[in-house]
């Protein structure tokens, strides 16, 4: 059974930093990419970014929001993601859920599997 | 900005069918596959359809999607209780610097 469970959410003042975890399990996570995506409170659902896998050399795609200010590791010996949030905006305030991501050359078909979300919350 | 648009809300009885709808442009649903999500109250997103018209295992086929141009639509009938929920649809979006995009999302309400 495939099990993402995320942590490290909590509240953090405006300009602040956070790091978030994704445990993976039930997949041969080294072979996946691997996203994240958040959901303001009662707002729809945002892509953050994305991990591609070994073979095609970890690469990493941000979105606009939070390119260079949000960066995506992974230590595939501890099968985990990471979110490290810099420069916190009240924006930023949302669940951030790691998705098991299928992923052809750059382009995303969908996201198989969810975690069921960390919130993170940003006070100014 | 939401680059996919969905209606806010939908509405039948049970036992009825409801389409939603996603329309887009030719740099996402128009270049790449659609897929869909269903959202129950305070749960996450679950996959109900990928590359346009697939189902995962356990969805069952009551659930259909397709894709036409620059939109796609979700079909669900004989709908039940349980389907209550917000459902988005989500693609890649081709333009450089966006990556991947989801609809606006709509609830639907079983009367």
């Amino acid at each position: 059974e495939v099990q993402l469970v995320e942590s490290g959410g909590g509240l953090v003042q405006s300009g602040g930093s956070l790091r978030l975890s994704c445990a993976a399990s039930g997949f041969s996570y080294s072979n996946h990419a691997l996203s994240w995506v958040r959901q303001a409170p009662g707002k729809g659902l945002e892509w953050v970014g994305r991990t591609r896998n070994k073979a095609n050399s970890y690469t990493t795609d941000y979105a606009a929001s939070v390119k260079g200010r949000f960066t995506i590791s992974r230590d595939d010996s501890k099968n985990s993601l990471y979110l490290q949030m810099n420069s916190l905006r009240a924006e930023d305030t949302a669940i951030y859920y790691c998705a098991k991501s299928t992923v052809r050359g750059v382009i995303i078909y969908y996201f198989d599997y969810w975690g069921q979300g960390t919130l993170v919350t940003v006070s100014s | 900005q939401s680059f996919l648009t969905q209606p806010p809300s939908v509405s039948a009885a049970p036992g009825q069918r409801v389409t939603i709808s996603c329309s887009g442009s030719k740099s996402n649903i128009g270049n790449n596959y659609v897929s869909w999500y269903q959202q129950l109250p305070g749960t996450a997103p679950k996959l109900l359809i990928y590359e346009n018209d697939k189902r995962p295992s356990g969805i069952p086929d009551r659930i259909s999607g397709s894709k036409s141009g620059t939109s796609a639509t979700l079909d669900i009938i004989g709908l039940q209780t349980g389907d209550e929920a917000v459902y988005y649809c989500g693609t890649w979006d081709s333009t450089l610097g966006v990556g991947g995009v989801f609809g606006t999302g709509t609830k639907l309400t079983v009367l």
